[in-house]
C-alpha cells in the first residue's frame, strides 16, 4: 500500500488563486520531504526539500515567495502556489525518504495543477 | 546530489522479449535506485541496489551495478504490455535523507 499519501490528486483553479498540496508520511516519520515538478514529457525537476521544524530549501532558480513549504510536523509537508498562473499548471510530485540510507524514497501518487 | 542518465531515450519492444535499460553516474555512490513512473502517476520503487552489491533480482526484473564503470542496468525479462512506462535511475550519495535528482528517463512501450 501507498507509504506517501498526496492530496489533492488533481485541481483545477483561476489563475490568482493560492493552492495547497499537502504530503503525508503514512506509517513512517519523515524529518525531510522533497518537492519536485514534471512537465509534459519531462523529467522531474527537484524544487526543494521540506525541512520539519526549519526553513525548507530551495533550488536555484526556483521562487520561495511563490512556492511556500511548510513542513509542521513529522509527517505532513504543504506546497502552497501562491498567486497561480497558467505558467504553474504541472504536476507535482512529492517524495520522502524512510531516515535509512538504504531504504528506497517513497514517492506521493502526484497533484496535477491546472490554472485557467 | 547528481543524476543518473539513462540510455536508450525511447525503447519499443513486443510483448514477451527482453527489455535492457542503462544508466551511468558520474561519482561515487552508496547505492542506486530504480523506478518506474505510468502515465500521470507518481513514481515507483522498483529495486534499490548497494554499492557493494553487483546484482540483484526482484521477479522479472534484474539490476546490475558496475561500480568500476559507474553504470547499472535494468533488465526486464518476458516484457508486458503493462510494463509501458517511463524507468528512471536514481543514483544515491551516503546519508538517510539524501535527495535524489533524475535525468530524462527511458520511455518503454511494450507491443501487444
Amino acid at each position: 500500500g501507498a507509504v506517501v499519501s498526496q492530496h489533492p490528486s488533481w485541481v483545477i483553479c483561476k489563475s490568482g488563486t493560492s493552492v495547497k498540496i499537502e504530503c503525508r508520511s503514512l506509517d513512517f516519520q519523515a524529518t525531510t520531504m522533497f518537492w519536485y515538478r514534471q512537465f509534459p514529457k519531462q523529467s522531474l525537476m527537484l524544487m526543494a526539500t521540506s525541512n520539519e521544524g526549519s526553513k525548507a530549501t530551495y533550488e536555484q532558480g526556483v521562487e520561495k515567495d511563490k512556492f511556500l513549504i511548510n513542513h509542521a510536523s513529522l509527517t505532513l509537508s504543504t506546497l502552497t502556489v501562491t498567486s497561480a498562473h497558467p505558467e504553474d499548471s504541472s504536476f507535482y510530485i512529492c517524495s520522502a525518504p524512510p531516515g535509512n540510507s538504504n531504504q528506497p524514497q517513497h514517492f506521493g501518487d502526484g497533484t496535477r495543477l491546472s490554472i485557467l | 546530489s547528481q543524476q543518473g542518465e539513462e540510455d536508450p531515450q525511447a525503447l519499443s519492444i513486443q510483448e514477451g522479449e527482453n527489455a535492457t535499460m542503462n544508466c551511468s553516474y558520474k561519482t561515487s555512490i552508496n547505492n542506486l535506485q530504480w523506478y518506474r513512473q505510468n502515465s500521470g502517476r507518481g513514481l515507483v520503487h522498483l529495486i534499490l541496489i548497494r554499492s557493494n552489491e553487483r546484482e540483484k533480482h526482484s521477479g522479472r526484473l534484474r539490476v546490475t551495478l558496475d561500480t568500476s564503470k559507474k553504470s547499472s542496468s535494468l533488465l526486464i525479462t518476458a516484457s508486458r504490455a503493462a510494463d509501458t512506462a517511463s524507468y528512471f535511475c536514481a543514483p544515491a550519495n551516503t546519508g538517510a535523507n539524501s535527495k535524489l535528482t533524475f535525468g530524462k528517463g527511458i520511455t518503454l512501450s511494450v507491443r501487444p
